[in-house]
């Protein structure tokens, strides 16, 4: 079965500072997609980025961009330049090729931005 | 265009009452799911629906039954609530096999005393 991980409970950075979020998976499958959920106090689960595992290129929205490692099965979330509406949890994503109904979420990070 | 909507947004119950918890998406979608989050655990899969018609259950589906009524709403079931139950229930959707994205309703707090 497939399994993500999120290793940092909690992350806090400076106001226009950069911040990696780090996101590490299980999963024997080689197509899959992932993806960087943003949920803050309002409850609201907001897609930040995602990424195709057949693409090589690191996605990228904006202020977000992506590390992606598949050898590694690691994918972390950069936000530079960050701001005080990024305060959230940040929950990282697995989805399967085949099994499209399905998505595993890892346990979220707590982001703080200080100002 | 309200996307997904989710009724009500806070519930509290007693132990062995039951209730249901509404979902509608206006756009369109074939696939919808029931969610639970709960601290330090992320969002885990209670039931979801591939299309109209058709409904599987998920990685913790025990205590709770769905209804696909039709390809709009799909509402969650609590029997006999159990204060295991307390979390917050979230609703989304898909346009179906290829997607890219869920989308997610705003949320429902249920606490079972």
């Amino acid at each position: 079965a497939q399994t993500v991980t999120q290793s940092q409970p909690e992350m806090s950075v400076q106001e226009a500072e950069t911040v990696t979020l780090s996101c590490t998976y299980d999963t024997s499958e080689s197509d899959y997609y992932l993806f960087w959920y943003k949920q803050p106090p309002s409850r609201q689960m907001i897609l930040v980025i995602r990424q195709e595992a057949y693409k090589q290129q690191n996605a990228t929205e904006n202020r977000f961009s992506v590390n992606f490692q598949k050898a590694a099965k690691s994918f972390s979330l950069k936000i530079s330049d960050s701001q005080l509406g990024d305060a959230a949890m940040y929950f990282c994503a697995y989805r399967s090729e085949t099994s499209y109904d399905k998505v595993i979420f890892g346990p979220g990070t707590s982001l703080s931005v200080i100002p | 265009n309200a996307g997904v909507t989710q009724t009500p947004k806070f519930q509290v119950l007693k132990t062995g009452q039951s209730m249901t918890l509404q979902c509608a998406q206006d756009m369109n979608h074939n696939s919808m799911y029931w969610y639970r989050q709960d601290p330090g655990m992320g969002l885990r899969l209670i039931y979801y629906s591939a299309s109209e018609g058709t409904t599987d259950k998920g990685e913790v589906p025990n205590g709770y039954n769905v209804s696909r009524l039709n390809k709009r709403e799909f509402s969650l079931r609590l029997e006999s609530a159990a204060p295991s139950q307390t979390s917050v229930y979230f609703c989304a959707s898909t346009r179906g096999i290829s997607y890219n994205e869920q989308f997610f309703g705003p949320g429902t707090r249920l606490t079972v005393l």
